[in-house]
C-alpha cells in the first residue's frame, strides 16, 4: 500500500524558515517524480514544486521561486521542502504527492499524503 | 500564465448527471487530469489524460476534452459524489502545473 506521511509543519513567524518532510513507503521511491501541493484554508489547490526521480529536473511555482527549495533522498525514501522567508500567504496545508512517472511534466499525481499544516503568523 | 476556469458550484439530483467544466485556452491540446476532494480528506485522482480512469473509479465517472473546454461527467449521481473537483494540466510555457479553481458538487 502506498503511504506518504508529511511532517514538519507548525506555527512560524513571518520571515522565518521551516523544513517539511515526506516519508514514502509501499512503492519504489526512486522510480517516481514527487511534488508538493498546498491548499490555503478554504481555498483551492496550488502546485508548489516538483522534482524528478533523480533530482535532475526541478520546477517551482512563481509564488515560491527563490524562497523554497525541493529536494529528495532516495536512500531514505524521503522528500523535502525547505521554506525560507515565509509570508502570511504561505499559510496552508501542504501535501506531498507521488507522480505517476519519472519526470515532472504532464503526468497526473496518483497518490497523496494527508498533509501538514503550516501557519505563518506573528 | 495559463488559467483554468471552473464553475464554483454544480448541483445535481440523485440519479441524474452532473457535468463539471474546465475552461482554458486551447485546453484540448493538453492532457487534463481530474481530482476529487471530500471534506477533510486529501485529493484523489479520478480521471487522467482527459478520459482514463484509475483502477477503482466507477465507469459512471468519465471525462472529455476538446477545444477550449474539458468536462468531467458523473452519471447516476450518488450522495457519495459530493465533493470538490479540480482539473489540472501541465503548462508547457511556464514549466509548471496548473489547477483549476475548483467546483463544489452538491447532490440534492
Amino acid at each position: 500500500e502506498v503511504q506518504l506521511v508529511e511532517s514538519g509543519g507548525g506555527l512560524v513567524q513571518p520571515g522565518r524558515s521551516l523544513r517539511l518532510s515526506c516519508a514514502a513507503s509501499g512503492f519504489t521511491f526512486d522510480d517516481y517524480a514527487m511534488h508538493w501541493v498546498r491548499q490555503a484554508p478554504g481555498k483551492g489547490l496550488e502546485w508548489v514544486s516538483g522534482i524528478s526521480w533523480n533530482s535532475g529536473s526541478i520546477a517551482y511555482a512563481d509564488s515560491v521561486k527563490g524562497r523554497f527549495t525541493i529536494s529528495r533522498d532516495n536512500a531514505k525514501k524521503s522528500l523535502y521542502l525547505q521554506m525560507n522567508s515565509l509570508r502570511a500567504e504561505d499559510t496552508a496545508l501542504y501535501y506531498c504527492a507521488k507522480d505517476s512517472s519519472t519526470s515532472i511534466a504532464a503526468r497526473p499525481m496518483d497518490y497523496w499524503g494527508k498533509g501538514t499544516l503550516v501557519t505563518v503568523s506573528s | 500564465s495559463y488559467v483554468l476556469t471552473q464553475p464554483p458550484s454544480v448541483s445535481v439530483a440523485p440519479g441524474q448527471t452532473a457535468r463539471i467544466t474546465c475552461g482554458g485556452n486551447n485546453i484540448g491540446s493538453k492532457g487534463v487530469h481530474w481530482y476529487q476532494q471530500k471534506p477533510g480528506q486529501a485529493p484523489v485522482l479520478v480521471v487522467h489524460d482527459d478520459s482514463d480512469r484509475p483502477s477503482g473509479i466507477p465507469e459512471r465517472v468519465s471525462g472529455s476534452n476538446s477545444g477550449n473546454t474539458a468536462t468531467l461527467t458523473i452519471s447516476r449521481a450518488e450522495a457519495g459524489d459530493e465533493a470538490d473537483y479540480y482539473c489540472q494540466v501541465w503548462d508547457t510555457s511556464g514549466n509548471h502545473y496548473v489547477f483549476g479553481t475548483g467546483t463544489k458538487v452538491t447532490v440534492l
